[in-house]
């Protein structure tokens, strides 16, 4: 048990539906990230949610829409998607400290997402 | 441009052997970490060495960094089966940026 749990572990969808993934984590972090993991890539750094403030990535489209209501759940709404978003989204939480110092990730074991 | 990199991409050694894993990357840092992720699971972190540091272990884990090289490596002493997984590097850059990770070296271990 990693402390970081995501749900669900696999989703299938359509490319005209709307889904959600969730992400929960019991560390007592203070920052929350969603990653994108596509074969032979690097991760990929898709929001950061830290000290309750939003940094996105540009690159990353408009179909992917964040969410933290609180420091414990992150979600990610996905609507219109493409079949080359078909991916291990991954989500991760760590402790940021007031100088910067960011403690090492915690990940969850992701969601396996297939676009059809 | 990617920050950092992973040789080899893939590594396939007899149970036993050691495992010896390099990264490499392109601007100042913090520091370095490792990390291990197991096929269908989420990575799990494993060391940490700061750029101060030219060496660090954890149990049959070294890590040595050379910021002059820009270069670190990950040795993994006395193999096991169990230590089949992907390792990626990632680093924390000096400007401040979130971590940036690596392709990965794919690690098999064979019992």
């Amino acid at each position: 048990e990693t402390g970081v749990t995501q749900t669900p572990r696999h989703l299938v969808m359509g490319m005209t539906n709307k889904k959600s993934l969730k992400c929960e984590q019991h560390l007592g972090h203070n920052a929350m990230y969603w990653y994108k993991q596509s074969a032979k890539k690097p991760l990929e750094l898709m929001f950061v949610y830290s000290l309750e403030e939003r940094v996105e990535n540009n690159s990353v489209p408009s179909r992917f829409s964040p969410e933290c209501p609180n420091s414990s759940h992150l979600f990610l709404h996905l609507h219109t998607l493409q079949p080359e978003d078909s991916a291990l989204y991954l989500c991760a939480s760590s402790r940021l400290f007031d100088d910067s110092y960011n403690s090492p990730l915690h990940f969850g074991n992701g969601t396996r997402l297939t676009v059809t | 441009s990617q920050q950092g990199e992973e040789d080899p991409q893939a590594l396939s050694i007899q149970e036993g052997e050691n495992a010896t894993m390099n990264c490499s990357y392109k601007t100042s840092i913090n520091n370095l970490q490792w990390y291990r992720q197991n096929s269908g699971r989420g990575l799990v972190h494993l060391i940490l060495i700061r750029s101060n540091e030219r060496e660090k272990h954890s149990g049959r884990l070294r890590v040595t960094l050379d910021t002059s090289k820009k270069s670190s490596s990950l040795l993994i002493t006395a193999s096991r089966a169990a230590d089949t997984a992907s390792y990626f590097c990632a680093t924390e850059e000096t400007s401040g940026s979130r971590l940036t990770f690596g392709e990965g070296t794919q690690l098999t271990v064979n019992p």
